[in-house]
């Protein structure tokens, strides 16, 4: 069975202090893992792909294949970060997605 | 770019009733999919088309649930009769044809069931 676990239901950390969203993953097979976020009043929104490797708002997350986790992590952390935070994944070649049951992160000016 | 649509925002019935949600996908996106998120929880997949067909039903609860997308652009989804365990937001979501294309999400309509 697929499935994304997010051990923490809270996060809070002050500006300008690093940040790690831990996400792990079990499956069998190639997923695909995403990172989702969901700023407050605004509707849910891809932040970032593990295929595309790149940074957005200062986030990134490597895949780790050994550990099969998918930490989003950012070294300095802003106000703005302020969301819930959805790890998911699809299925290798489909392309619906699996959740996590999320991490609400507050930064502490 | 219209992002995907949803309405009613927010309904509260009482339980054994029914409810009715109607999504519109952003214009060209063939999937469409239709997630239930209880609070405290990850959206979880009810439902994926793909055009007018079902891909993926498998956590429908196909007893009270269902869904329908007869012309392959809005899609409708349907409560009868309404359970309390029915209370979440609804979430709508399309995407392009192809596996690996980026899901976008609408705002959902929340539900209340008392």
């Amino acid at each position: 069975a697929q499935r994304v676990t997010q051990p923490e239901k809270l996060l809070s950390v002050f500006k300008g202090a690093p940040v790690e969203l831990k996400c792990n993953y079990s499956y069998s097979g190639s997923p695909e893992l995403f990172w989702y976020v969901q700023y407050s009043r605004q509707r849910l929104q891809l932040l970032l792909r593990h295929i595309s490797r790149e940074s957005i708002k200062g986030f990134t997350a490597d895949l780790n294949k050994g550990e099969t986790s998918f930490h989003l992590k950012k070294p300095f952390a802003q106000e703005e970060d302020s969301a819930m935070y959805y790890c998911a994944s699809t299925p290798g070649g489909a392309n619906n997605l699996f959740f996590g049951t999320g991490t609400r992160l507050t930064v502490i000016p | 770019e219209a992002g995907v649509a949803q309405s009613p925002r927010y309904k509260i019935i009482e339980k054994r009733q029914s409810v009715a949600f109607w999504c519109n996908p952003i214009s060209g996106h063939a999937t469409l999919y239709w997630y239930q998120q209880i609070l405290g929880q990850g959206p979880k997949l009810l439902i994926q088309f793909q055009n007018n067909g079902v891909v993926d039903d498998s956590q429908l609860p196909k007893d009270r649930f269902s869904a329908e997308r007869l012309k392959g652009v809005d899609s409708t989804l349907k409560i009868q009769p309404a359970k309390l365990e029915d209370s979440a937001v609804y979430l709508c979501a399309s995407s392009l044809l192809n596996s690996g294309n980026t899901i976008y999400f609408g705002e959902g309509s929340w539900l209340t069931v008392v």
